[in-house]
C-alpha cells in the first residue's frame, strides 16, 4: 500500500467549475502536509501548507482530518492556468523532513 | 536570489555508461534532498544531507547510486553503471531547516537507452 494515495485523474472541469481532491495518508506519526503544484516537465511548487483548522488561500481551500488520516484541497472559480498536476506531501520531522509523495492528480480546466 | 539549480537538465546515455547529476541548493540552506520520480509513478525519496553528512539515505536504490556533498555546499549524484530502470526525473531539493518549506530545482531528466 501507498503511504499517500490519490485519484490520479484526469478532472476536466469547465472554466468557472468548482473541482475538489482527496488524498490519504497511512503513516499517523505524520507532522506536516502541503498540497503541491507541478506543471507539466517543471519542479514541483509549494501551493500550501494544510492545518488541522483548515486554510484558504484565495480560490483554494485545504483541510486536514487527522483521526481519518485524509487531506483534500478545494479549487473554486477554476481558471484555465490551474491546469496541472496537484500532489499530496506529508512529511515527518522525526525522518528528518524527507517528503512523502502522492502520485498526484491531474487537472484540466477547459474554456 | 538564485533558487536551486540542477545540472544537467537533460542527459540520454547508453546503459553500462555513468552520469553525474550536480545540484546546487539555495545558499545557506543546510539541508538538501534527492528525489526521483520515474514514469508512472510518484516522486520518491533517494537521501537527505544536512551540510556534508548524509542524515538518511534509505530511498537509495541500490549501490550503483552514489551521493556526495563536499564542503557542504553543492551535490553530485553519481549512477555507474547505469541501467535502463534508472531512467527517470531526478530533482533536488533544499531547506533552511527539516521543519522548512523545501525548495525544489528544475529536475534532470534522466533516459538510460
Amino acid at each position: 500500500r501507498k503511504e499517500v494515495e490519490q485519484d490520479p485523474g484526469p478532472f476536466n472541469v469547465p472554466e468557472g467549475a468548482t473541482v475538489a481532491f482527496n488524498c490519504t495518508y497511512s503513516n499517523s506519526a505524520s507532522q506536516s502536509f502541503f498540497w503541491y503544484r507541478q506543471d507539466c516537465r517543471k519542479e514541483p511548487k509549494l501551493l500550501m501548507s494544510v492545518y488541522s483548522s483548515g486554510n484558504e488561500d484565495g480560490r483554494f481551500t485545504a483541510q486536514l482530518n487527522r483521526a481519518s488520516q485524509y487531506i483534500s484541497l478545494l479549487i473554486r472559480d477554476s481558471k484555465l492556468s490551474d491546469s496541472a498536476t496537484y500532489l499530496c506531501v506529508v512529511n515527518n520531522w522525526n525522518q528528518g523532513g524527507k517528503l512523502i509523495f502522492g502520485q498526484g492528480t491531474e487537472l484540466s480546466v477547459k474554456p | 536570489e538564485a533558487g536551486v539549480t540542477q545540472f544537467p537538465s537533460h542527459s540520454v546515455i547508453e546503459k553500462g555508461q555513468t552520469v553525474t547529476l550536480r545540484c546546487d541548493p539555495i545558499s545557506g540552506h543546510d539541508n538538501l534532498y534527492w528525489y526521483r520520480r520515474v514514469m508512472g509513478k510518484e516522486i520518491k525519496f533517494l537521501l537527505h544531507f544536512v551540510k556534508e553528512s548524509k542524515q538518511d539515505e534509505s530511498g537509495m536504490p541500490n549501490n550503483r547510486f552514489l551521493a556526495e556533498r563536499t564542503g557542504g555546499t553543492y551535490s553530485t549524484l553519481k549512477v555507474q553503471p547505469a541501467e535502463l530502470e534508472d531512467s527517470g526525473v531526478y530533482f533536488c531539493a533544499s531547506s533552511l531547516d527539516r521543519v522548512e518549506e523545501a525548495f525544489f530545482g528544475q529536475g534532470t531528466r534522466l533516459t538510460v537507452v
